[in-house]
């Protein structure tokens, strides 16, 4: 069984422009979330997708945005860059929603870089 | 609001012996879910370990156990018998019953030296 793919694995970028990064989850899976890690801190949520609409979202501002397409893939856009934004985007996947207690399987995620 | 804290930044052991990583939680709410993820240096994060808080019963997954002590709101992982390919970044996460979102803590780089 194929596990989350996330590409690319690496993405450069300059302040002001825009990133879009992409998942597949494990095939019927359909919950998708969106994590960044920033070098020394932990995981923080992002955005939780779940039969193409948006279910929940962290404490993130508006230019993180995403959408989930019928296939269950994922896309990750934020616009308008900051260097802040330098980090690692990982993606993960279940088979139902967070209160079903299905456990979340990672991609290897996107390492955004910022210069 | 939920935090998990994880006051080791960085360990090392040598492979065969015995570890374990501390995470500490806060909450008010009674009906929750604790996790242990490991991030290899290949990225991936993988599931270790999971316990529900309404089990007394400690978690384990062969060489991986948990000493959850729901009172101290502790929720410690011990690695036995640690392997080289142990070597890895280990989180702690919660998860309310009644929320959707993961909360982690900013993990403990484990190293497992020869």
């Amino acid at each position: 069984e194929a596990g989350v793919t996330q590409s690319p694995t690496h993405l450069i970028k300059t302040r002001g422009q825009q990133a879009t990064l992409r998942c597949s989850p494990i095939s019927g899976h359909t919950s998708v979330y969106w994590y960044q890690q920033a070098l020394g801190l932990g995981l923080q949520f992002l955005l939780w997708y779940d039969e193409g609409e948006e279910r929940n979202r962290g404490n993130f501002p508006p230019r993180f945005s995403g959408r989930q397409f019928p296939n269950y893939s994922s896309e990750l856009n934020v616009n308008a860059l900051e260097l802040e934004d330098s980090a690692l985007y990982l993606c993960a996947s279940s088979l139902g929603p967070p209160y079903s207690n299905q456990p979340q399987h990672f991609g290897d995620g996107t390492r955004l870089s910022i210069l | 609001a939920q935090t998990v804290t994880q006051s080791q930044p960085e360990m090392s052991v040598q492979e065969a012996e015995t570890v374990t990583l501390s995470c500490t939680y806060d909450t008010s709410e009674s009906n929750y879910y604790l996790f242990w993820y490991k991030q290899p240096p290949s990225r991936q994060m993988i599931l270790v370990i999971r316990q529900e808080a309404y089990k007394q019963q400690n978690a384990t997954e062969n060489r991986f156990s948990v000493n959850f002590q729901k009172a101290a709101k502790s929720f410690s992982l011990k690695i036995s018998d640690s392997q080289l390919g142990d070597t890895a970044m280990y989180f702690c996460a919660f998860r309310l019953g009644s929320n959707y979102q993961l909360i982690w803590g900013a993990g403990t780089k484990l190293i497992i030296k020869p």
